[in-house]
This record gives C-alpha cells, structure tokens and sequence, in this order.
C-alpha cells in the first residue's frame, strides 16, 4: 500500500534556529497537508498545498508541494518554545472518496 | 464553531474486556473518520464513513472492532475483547468536503 517518509524523525535545535523536514512518498498525491500535533491533542492542520510545485506560507511556516507529486517539505523560520511537537506530512488522493495517509511524523523540541 | 467531542478522554481497561469510545463531529460535516495512534506513529485509518454509509473500513479489524453513525451524526467505535496491541490514542475527525480535517482530542486507551 501508499507509504509516507518523513525526515529526520526527530529534531532538537536551540531557539530561533530555522527548521526543515521532509515528506515523500511511494505514489503521488493530489493534496499534501501538513499538520501539528501537541501532547494529549489531536492533530490541527498547519498547511493544504493542492498543485506541484505551490509555495504556501503560514506565517514563520513555508510548505512546498513537490513538483514530482511524491514529496512535500515545510519549513520553519526562527522557532520559538511553542513550536513543540509533532509535525505530520498527509497526503490525500480523490478516487471515489477522499482518502488521507498520514506520515509517522517528525518530533520537534526547542532549546530556549 | 465548537470541535469535533471525543469521549472519554481516557479509558484503561483489562485484557478481553469490551469498550466504547464516543464521538460528534462538527455540524454539517458529511465525513468522519476514526483513526488509531499507536505511541510513535502517524495515524492511521479505522474507518471513514460518508453521512451514515461506510466508504473505507479496509483496515479495521473486524474480527473485533465495530463503528456505527447512526442518523450520519454521532458515532462510536467498540473493541470487543480488547488485546494488549490495542492500547493507542483513537482520534475522531471530520470533514465536511475532502481535506481539511478536524481533529477531537482523542481517546487515549490503556489495554492491561
């Protein structure tokens, strides 16, 4: 079946440093989502990149939607404490129905 | 809007007993899903039901787990006997068209 990549797996950096993990996958996707998931939580959507090669920001946030359709990368600029968590790559694909994976996500922690 | 409600928040329970996990999706919205989340991991796909039709319940263990949406609102998921490997977060989310998903906060399940 679809599997998503992503990498690193975890990641510790000091506050203020930028961030950038990836996402790829075996089959292309219509859709790449990125999403944010906090202790105790569920996941919330951070990012939806819906054609290759689109460059989408949230604010210190920037997602590319790879232009192979088979990866997909978000980044973060000057992380704060806050940003904590884990990251997860989606990918969503339109048969007969809306289907999503979910990738096993990247753990962040920042170092005030 | 409120969120998609999850109940209850946690649930510990022995080996070969049975439980049920409760969950309301935003009004409106046609989708739900629930997902399990074994510690460490992405989310991965239970079932996904169209208003109160099932589209997707291909990994879903039937052999012991059970989903209904009665009226294409509320739903509830059951284990029944619950195994060791069941222990996992079981997130409920919805959508009212494709992408998109809001997330509860989760059931978080302890098999012992």
């Amino acid at each position: 079946g679809q599997q998503l990549n992503q990498s690193p797996q975890s990641m510790f950096i000091q506050e203020g440093e930028d961030v950038s993990m990836n996402c790829t996958s075996s089959s292309i996707f219509n859709t790449w989502l990125w999403y944010k998931q906090e202790p105790g939580e569920g996941p919330v959507l951070l990012i939806a990149l819906y054609k290759a090669g689109e460059l989408t920001s949230n604010g210190r946030l920037t997602a590319q939607f790879g232009i192979t359709r088979k990866d997909s990368f978000l980044n973060i600029s000057a992380s704060i404490p806050s940003d904590v968590g884990i990251y997860f790559c989606a990918g969503h694909e339109k048969t007969s129905y809306d289907k999503v994976i979910f990738g096993p996500g990247t753990s962040l922690s920042v170092i005030p | 809007e409120a969120g998609v409600a999850q109940s209850p928040r946690y649930k510990i329970i022995e080996k070969r007993q049975s439980v049920a996990f409760w969950c309301n999706p935003i009004s409106g919205h046609a989708t739900l899903y629930w997902y399990q989340q074994i510690l460490g991991q992405g989310p991965k796909l239970l079932i996904q039901f169209q208003n109160n039709g099932v589209v997707d319940d291909s990994q879903l263990p039937k052999d012991r787990f059970s989903a209904e949406r009665l009226k294409g609102v509320d739903s509830t998921l059951k284990i029944q006997p619950a195994k060791l490997e069941d222990s996992a977060v079981y997130l409920c989310a919805s959508s009212s068209q494709g992408v998109g998903y809001t997330f509860g906060s989760g059931t978080r399940l302890t098999v012992v």
